[in-house]
């Protein structure tokens, strides 16, 4: 089956540690996205990549990085410069703005990563 | 840039009852509008999608229609289920085509159907 994983499903950090979450897709989009969620709220774009070896900032961008050295993969690392990591954490990807003819392909989620600071 | 401002929850509703959540957008053009679910504890799934003023999208019983002179796309439901129960999102691409095909959620409205 096509889709996107996240793993893991709930990760556990203390203080100080850099953490790293996984996503990949075998659905062949060219364009990939993390999101940060909190309790309440809505979803706030942290990183995106349209392509392979490129991303750009999102919103919230600051205490986190990002590659992307395959087309199915776009890890997220939560690093220790980032204050309030605690959060649920999702990813998506979509077929790519440069396919889409005028119209936006809409984005495929993951499962999530819950993230906790200890 | 592009916005969506969706009505604050949550919603709590009898099984049966009619829904309503309302969704209006500020865009450049006439981007295509999206509605998303999230069920407890999981990812986000795509609902329904329009992509041109007029459209009517449906699914699962859900509808909403892309209304250009009011900027909106109200999501509605003749008859909840107690498995309609989760968080409901409305979206837009971020601005121009070329923008990464970043989407704009709404803060996301919360449904609670009761038996």
């Amino acid at each position: 089956d096509g889709g996107i994983t996240q793993s893991p499903k709930y990760l556990f950090r203390k203080e100080g540690q850099n953490v790293t979450l996984s996503c990949e897709q075998n659905l062949n989009h060219d364009a990939m996205y993390w999101y940060r969620q909190d309790p309440g709220q809505g979803l706030r774009l942290i990183y995106y990549s349209q392509i392979v070896n490129d991303f750009q900032k999102g919103d919230i961008a600051e205490g986190y990085s990002v590659s992307r050295e395959k087309k199915e993969s776009f890890p997220l690392t939560v690093t220790s410069a980032q204050k309030n990591p605690t959060a649920f954490y999702l990813c998506a990807s979509s077929i790519g703005s440069f396919k889409a003819s005028r119209v936006y392909n809409e984005q495929f989620f993951g499962p999530g990563t819950r993230l906790t600071v200890l | 840039g592009n916005s969506v401002t969706q009505m604050e929850g949550p919603v709590t509703l009898s099984e049966e009852a009619f829904l309503t959540i309302n969704c209006t957008y500020t865009a450049t053009g006439y981007p295509s509008l999206f509605w998303y679910v999230q069920y407890p504890g999981e990812g986000l799934q795509l609902l329904l999608k329009a992509t041109k003023a007029d459209d009517k999208g449906s699914n699962k019983g859900f509808e909403a229609t892309y209304r250009k002179e009011t900027t909106s796309f109200h999501l509605e439901k003749g008859s909840v289920q107690v498995s309609d129960s989760a968080v409901y999102f409305c979206a837009l691409p971020g601005g121009s085509y070329n923008q990464g095909g970043k989407l704009i959620f709404g803060q996301g409205t919360e449904l609670s159907v009761k038996p």
